[in-house]
């Protein structure tokens, strides 16, 4: 059971959008501590989509976007392609449990 | 360019040891946190443990008291010294390279190809 809460699987037809939420707590997102957004392409390296809960690095498509409220963060992929297809990952901090934290994973599939 | 080459995996009984080894590039090693995730297979992502550039280490719960985290800013190389292994550390195992502006709100901004742990 992951401390940062995403949901098993989602999907979407190509050129729609999505949205992937990570519900945390009071000692982890609730705290404002910053969430990270990953995205890992079976059979590769995670790569990072998201930082600092809306920020993305250089090279990523502004179809990603990360926002976070409350206990909450959330990652929003528009104009699905079928590369988008991927495990996707939340990441906080906790400070319960002193530990950097990740959400269990949503796997996304491009219909 | 950042490249992280993660070495030293491999079988290993359980009750057994192995050191992990990560040869970094293409940043300044020496100022920058540095940490370990694995995975294990078909799993999602679990964070291991964490460095500071001072030598600061963290650990998750599950690795505590049987993983070693260290540092050679002299040769670039991050190292995860495990013993007391068991069945449940089966996982590839990455290296990262930590980044932010506090080190709470750390991300992992680039990853290694990561090396794969069997204990059986």
């Amino acid at each position: 059971q992951s401390v940062l809460t995403q949901p098993p699987s989602v999907s979407g037809a190509p050129g729609q959008g999505v949205t992937i939420s990570c519900t945390g707590s009071p000692s982890n997102i609730g705290a404002g501590y910053d969430v990270h957004w990953y995205q890992q392409v079976p059979g590769t390296v995670p790569k990072l989509l998201i930082s600092g809960n809306n920020n993305r690095p250089s090279g990523v498509a502004d179809r990603f976007s990360g926002s976070k409220s409350g206990t909450s963060a959330s990652l929003a992929i528009s104009g699905l392609q079928a590369d988008d297809e991927a495990d996707y990952y939340c990441q906080s901090y906790d400070n319960r449990l002193s530990a950097w934290v990740f959400g269990g994973g949503t796997k996304l599939t491009v219909l | 360019e950042v490249q992280l080459l993660e070495s030293g995996g491999g079988l290993v009984q359980p009750g057994g040891s192995l050191r992990l080894s990560c040869v970094a590039s293409g940043f300044t090693f020496s100022t920058s946190g540095m940490g370990w995730v694995r995975q294990a297979p078909g799993k999602g992502l679990e964070w291991v443990s964490t460095i500071s550039s001072r030598g600061s280490p963290y650990y998750a719960d599950p690795v505590k008291g049987r993983f070693t985290i260290s540092r050679d800013n002299s040769k670039s190389t991050l190292y995860l010294q495990m013993n007391g292994l068991r069945v449940e550390d089966t996982a590839r195992y990455y290296c990262a390279k930590r980044q932010g502006l506090r080190y709470l709100d750390w991300s992992h901004d680039y990853w290694g190809q990561g090396t794969v742990v069997t204990v059986s």
